[in-house]
């Protein structure tokens, strides 16, 4: 069965550096998610990207946040500059095209800011 | 803006005993409703969904949940726990866009032998 995946599973990175959390979203979809989920705190969204472009984001993405599909099959959420309060789980999602259809998450991406 | 509540951070059942995990919701737009289920180490995996068709949804695994919109509920049940049922359980709703999930802040449920 067709799965997200994501890498690496853990990354640990001082304060200050860049970071690039990488997806390979299920072959055929077309809409492509990210969002966090703190220690102890409720998954949060982050944004979707369609067609080459980001279609919805919420607060916490902010100008330290960006995505990217550099190729046919890679989806990045790159962390410019990490604070200590970007330490969290990571998930991407993807899904097929329809609104009905379902969002098919990732295993997720611990991010330690050190 | 839309909202889901989770009453409950913790439920411990009995293997056996009938699982009730609570979920409101609100939403200004009929919404569509989910309930995701993550095991240790694991990712998000989808149990069911309500999308405005019947109100009772049965899902994988034996679950099965109710969308009662006087009550703005979507509450996730199973008849008998099993063992390997312990996980966290989200509740999520979805704009009619589907464009992002906002989810409850979780349950863990604990079965007891």
């Amino acid at each position: 069965e067709p799965e997200v995946t994501q890498t690496p599973s853990h990354q640990v990175t001082q304060m200050g550096q860049e970071v690039i959390l990488r997806c390979v979203p299920i072959s055929n979809h077309l809409y492509f998610y990210w969002y966090r989920q703190i220690l102890g705190q409720k998954v949060e969204f982050l944004v979707s990207f369609y067609n080459n472009e980001i279609s919805e984001k919420s607060e916490i993405f902010d100008d330290q946040f960006s995505v990217e599909r550099p190729d046919g099959s890679n989806f990045t959420l790159k962390i410019r500059s990490t604070k200590l309060e970007d330490s969290a789980m990571y998930f991407c999602a993807s899904r097929l095209a329809g609104t009905l259809d379902t969002q098919y998450f990732g295993p997720g991406t611990r991010l330690t800011v050190l | 803006a839309q909202s889901v509540t989770q009453l409950g951070s913790h439920v411990s059942v009995s293997e056996g005993a009938l699982v009730l995990l609570r979920c409101n919701y609100s939403s200004s737009v009929p919404p569509y409703l989910f309930w995701y289920v993550q095991y240790p180490n694991q990712g998000l995996q989808l149990l069911l969904k309500y999308t405005s068709a019947a109100t009772l949804v049965k899902g994988i695994n034996g679950f099965e949940a109710e969308f009662k919109k006087s009550e703005t509920s979507f509450h996730l049940t199973k008849p008998s726990a099993h063992m390997s049922d312990a996980a966290e359980y989200f509740c999520a709703v979805s704009d009619n866009a589907g464009n992002m999930l906002t989810f409850g802040g979780g349950t863990r449920l604990m079965v007891k032998p």
